[in-house]
């Protein structure tokens, strides 16, 4: 089976600290992706990345970067966490249509 | 332009009734659809996808769902109840345009069944 394993369930950070939340797959995938889940809105795309060292902007990348130094791993950094990024961040990796997503990590920011 | 729009944010059946989850979308090329699940403090987990074969398909758990091109509709039905699909779910458009797998989620419709 597939795995997507966010780090952490739950994090609490502070206001301006910087955060990191990571992302790793097993399979070998060339396209992971950072999105964030907020009630009624649904799922955000914030960065996606498609090969090692490639990254291109989603929907709502303010406020975030990423990191993809190898394959396997995906990273996604908040350099100064606010309270509007408090949220339920999932991280997804896909090859050929099938798409995996991890448990999400509930990241709040006080 | 993409988008998705799932008409209802709330849905409550009894068990054993049918369900419908409505879904349109829109997009500029032709799309691939799916319908995601997610439980309460759980992943997402796909229940189905349509990507231009058959029109009606067929996913886990009971549910299906059919494309209608001329509606841009991609409605999730279920001809009864469990009490364990209580969940919420997704209605997902990827444009086929992309040579990488970017896709497009609605807002969410919270599913509560009733005993």
């Amino acid at each position: 089976d597939v795995k997507v394993t966010q780090s952490s369930r739950y994090l609490v950070k502070r206001t301006g600290e910087k955060v990191f939340l990571e992302c790793v797959q097993d399979m070998d995938h060339e396209n992971m992706f950072w999105y964030r889940q907020d009630p009624g809105l649904g799922l955000r795309l914030i960065y996606f990345s498609y090969d090692v060292k490639m990254k291109e902007k989603g929907d709502i990348p303010e406020g975030y970067s990423v990191s993809r130094e190898k394959k396997e791993r995906f990273s996604l950094i908040l350099e100064s966490a606010s309270t509007n990024q408090t949220s339920m961040y999932l991280c997804a990796s896909s090859f050929r249509g099938e798409d995996f997503f991890g448990q999400g990590t509930r990241l709040t920011v006080v | 332009a993409q988008s998705v729009t799932q008409l209802d944010s709330h849905v409550s059946v009894s068990e054993g009734t049918p369900v419908l989850l409505r879904c349109n979308y829109s997009s500029s090329y032709s799309p691939s659809l799916f319908w995601y699940v997610q439980h309460p403090n759980k992943g997402l987990q796909l229940l189905l996808k349509y990507t231009s074969a058959a029109t009606l398909v067929k996913g886990i758990n009971g549910f299906e769902a059919e494309f209608k091109k001329s509606e841009t509709s991609f409605h999730l039905t279920k001809p009864s109840a469990h009490m364990s699909d209580a969940a919420e779910y997704f209605c997902v458009v990827r444009p086929r345009l992309y040579n990488f797998n970017k896709f497009y989620f609605g807002s969410g419709t919270k599913l509560n069944v009733k005993p």
